[in-house]
């Protein structure tokens, strides 16, 4: 596609319910990355996919977090068990190898609301 | 602990004057630094990336990277209202392969 698409856009859920957000990233991008941003607060990395190596996830704050990309493209970030302290915007990223590395291009992010 | 640091402002400087957004970080064997406007409710958008000590010019944004005092700078020249907006410092740490690491971004306020 065009851009990184994520989805849902808005996800309000109860305390305890699991939830999976979605990203595409754009197409022929091979790393993919998943951040998190709390109210006013700045970019917290959770993992990071890159071609068919394994992921990066040592920024996922706890087991109840986990992601998976299947067929080196889209992606999905579940949360089990959510919490309160898991309301934020999650922030999808992808970038391309080469000189365009390290250049990433967000989604609009999925807000998660957990009552 | 990586880190990177940034003053979380607000910065508020009168239009058509020079912001200076700064940005210290932890690793000194880093090698990459980006920059990343993000409006109020929407996602980071890049504005440039810097990899060589000194200073990196498009349009009104200079980049400056001094790796030696492990500091990276964006100056905004005659800014505008329009540039009212959260400016994030990204760096790539040595080892770390492509990932960034954001600094928690400078809140900058452009009064007319």
């Amino acid at each position: 596609g065009a851009g990184v698409s994520q989805s849902p856009s808005n996800k309000v859920t109860e305390k305890g319910k699991d939830v999976e957000l979605r990203c595409d990233p754009i197409s022929g991008h091979t790393a993919l990355y998943w951040y998190r941003q709390s109210l006013g607060q700045g970019l917290e990395f959770l993992i990071y996919f890159q071609g068919n190596s394994a992921p990066d996830k040592s920024g996922l704050p706890s087991d109840r977090f986990s992601a998976e990309r299947t067929g080196g493209s889209v992606s999905t970030l579940t949360i089990q068990r959510t919490q309160q302290e898991d309301s934020a915007v999650y922030l999808c990223a992808s970038s391309s190898l080469g000189s365009g590395a390290n250049v990433l291009t967000f989604g609009a992010g999925s807000r998660l609301t957990v009552l | 602990q990586k880190e990177v640091e940034q003053n979380s402002g607000p910065l508020s400087v009168p239009e058509g004057a020079i912001a200076s957004l700064n940005c210290t970080y932890s690793d000194r064997g880093s090698q990459s630094f980006f920059w990343y406007r993000q409006y109020s409710g929407k996602s980071p958008e890049l504005i440039m990336f810097i990899y060589s000590n000194g200073d990196k010019e498009d349009g009104r944004f200079t980049a400056q990277l001094n790796k030696a005092s492990q500091y990276v700078s964006l100056l905004i020249r005659d800014s505008q209202p329009s540039d009212s907006a959260t400016y994030l410092c990204a760096v790539v740490y040595n080892n770390a392969g492509n990932m960034l690491t954001f600094g928690g971004g400078t809140r900058l306020m452009v009064k007319p």
